[in-house]
């Protein structure tokens, strides 16, 4: 079955404007979590959507945003973009209910780099 | 708050040994740990996972032991190979579905033949 999809793959923004990162979850999944990755802080959790609704949420400012459509399809968005923002943005799948006996498996796209200039 | 570190950021070790990589977590006691594989570029792929209430789990040549009195997870490659050269994370949850993780900064395991 086809994997997590995330598009764009690369992209360049100019500081101060605002980026939309698409994920097409694995068929059947309804959780969709985001990270951004950088050298200097690693892989840190966004926030997850389950079902439309956004279940958990990490330490980030309110300029990243994200949402899940009836299809399990999520976007995030950061307005007013920052250099600092210049990051690996993942995005992972699951089935998401409560933890099975076998566990929550997540699978993680492949990632957008975004650069700010 | 929850903070994971693994003490080691890089790791040589030669084709034939056996790998072992260090996870350790303060502040949180997680339902769940979980290890992944990075390669260069691209997105972790998951290698297993264990639960609290289990003290070890094997899969192939993956081992990986899991001690919440010393808040400690152990992930051991066995026979290393140069195909397992890669970034290795350790994961731990902060929701009961195991669907929201906090991640080490990896080590990166070079093995040479």
């Amino acid at each position: 079955k086809a994997g997590v999809t995330q598009t764009p793959r690369y992209l360049i923004k100019t500081r101060g404007q605002q980026v939309t990162l698409s994920c097409s979850p694995i068929s059947g999944h309804r959780s969709v979590s985001w990270y951004q990755q950088t050298p200097g802080q690693g892989l840190q959790f966004l926030f997850e959507y389950f079902s439309e609704t956004q279940r958990n949420k990490g330490n980030f400012p309110g300029r990243f945003s994200g949402r899940q459509f009836s299809n399990s399809r999520s976007e995030m968005n950061v307005s007013t973009l920052e250099l600092g923002d210049s990051a690996l943005y993942l995005c992972a799948s699951s089935l998401g209910s409560a933890m099975t006996s076998s566990g929550n498996t997540i699978y993680f796209g492949e990632g957008s780099w975004l650069t700010v200039v | 708050s929850q903070k994971i570190e693994q003490n080691s950021e890089a790791l040589n070790i030669q084709e034939g040994k056996t790998a072992t990589l260090t996870c350790n977590y303060t502040n949180y006691s997680p339902a769940y740990l979980q290890w992944y594989r990075q390669d260069p570029g691209r997105g972790p792929v998951f290698l297993l996972l264990i639960r609290e209430n289990e003290k070890e789990k094997r899969k192939e040549r993956l081992k990986v032991t899991f001690d919440t009195t010393l808040k400690q997870s152990l992930f051991h490659i066995t026979a290393s190979q140069p195909a397992d050269s890669a970034t290795y994370l350790c994961a731990l949850d902060f929701n009961q579905a195991g669907t929201a993780l906090i991640f080490g900064k990896g080590t990166t395991l070079s093995v040479s033949s």
